[in-house]
């Protein structure tokens, strides 16, 4: 139980371009899912927390305009990132608490995005 | 911010052998949650360890939780091959449902 899935699991677009990444519970309602971004031999930074029904919160320094999210229902959220540039590059995870009053989170297998 | 940093950054062992992983934190916290991430995946949550407890045992894993040094270790008993991962604490901030992730200590286990 408790599946996390991503798509796609990598992407490559050309600068100035919008990607979508889907993450979806699979087998479980998520009210609340989390997006990370990660460097390559770095550790995962929080970018923003999604939430069913209302606005994302962004953590400080994430540019809210850059990376859409929308919650659209209790098993899918999706990051867009718009006008992508090469620094967007990188390895995007996302992440739902488990099901109940679980503290632990479950991920998705991560989407590498590249842009040239 | 990263609450969590552990260490030591990369450990090397033989098939067989033990590997203890660490990790500092800096405020205090209600539980401590370690997680396994092989190389370009996601992470795979592995145990949590709540304030009130000292220890918690998983199969091959025991992880130990010292609140007064703000600390915790993971212990990986006869490791395996398939055990070569980068393994990250992460504990919540402040309390709320986020969690900060350590940089992660990148083992490797030689067959």
């Amino acid at each position: 139980g408790a599946v996390v899935s991503q798509h796609p699991s990598w992407v490559i677009c050309k600068s100035g371009t919008s990607v979508k990444i889907e993450c979806r519970s699979l087998d479980f309602q998520a009210t609340t899912m989390f997006w990370y971004r990660q460097f390559p031999k770095q550790s995962l930074m929080l970018m923003a927390t999604s939430n069913e029904g209302s606005k994302a919160t962004y953590e400080q320094g994430v540019e809210k305009d850059k990376f859409l999210i929308n919650h659209a229902s209790l098993t899918l959220s999706t990051l867009t990132v718009t006008s992508a540039h090469p620094e967007d590059s990188s390895f995007y995870i996302c992440s739902a608490r488990g099901p109940g009053q679980a503290y632990e989170q479950y991920f998705g297998p991560g989407t590498r995005l590249t842009v040239t | 911010s990263q609450q969590g940093e552990e260490d030591p950054q990369a450990l090397s062992i033989q098939e067989g052998e033990n590997a203890t992983m660490n990790c500092s934190y800096k405020t205090s916290i209600n539980n401590l949650q370690w997680y396994r991430q092989n190389s370009g995946r996601g992470l795979v949550h592995l145990i949590l360890i709540r304030s009130n407890e000292r220890e918690k045992h998983s199969g091959r894993l025991r992880v130990t939780l010292d609140t007064s040094k703000k600390s915790s270790s993971l212990l990986i008993t006869a490791s395996r091959a398939a055990d070569t991962a980068s393994y990250f604490c992460a504990t919540p901030q402040g309390g709320s449902e986020k969690l900060v992730f350590g940089k992660g200590t990148k083992l490797t286990v030689n067959p």
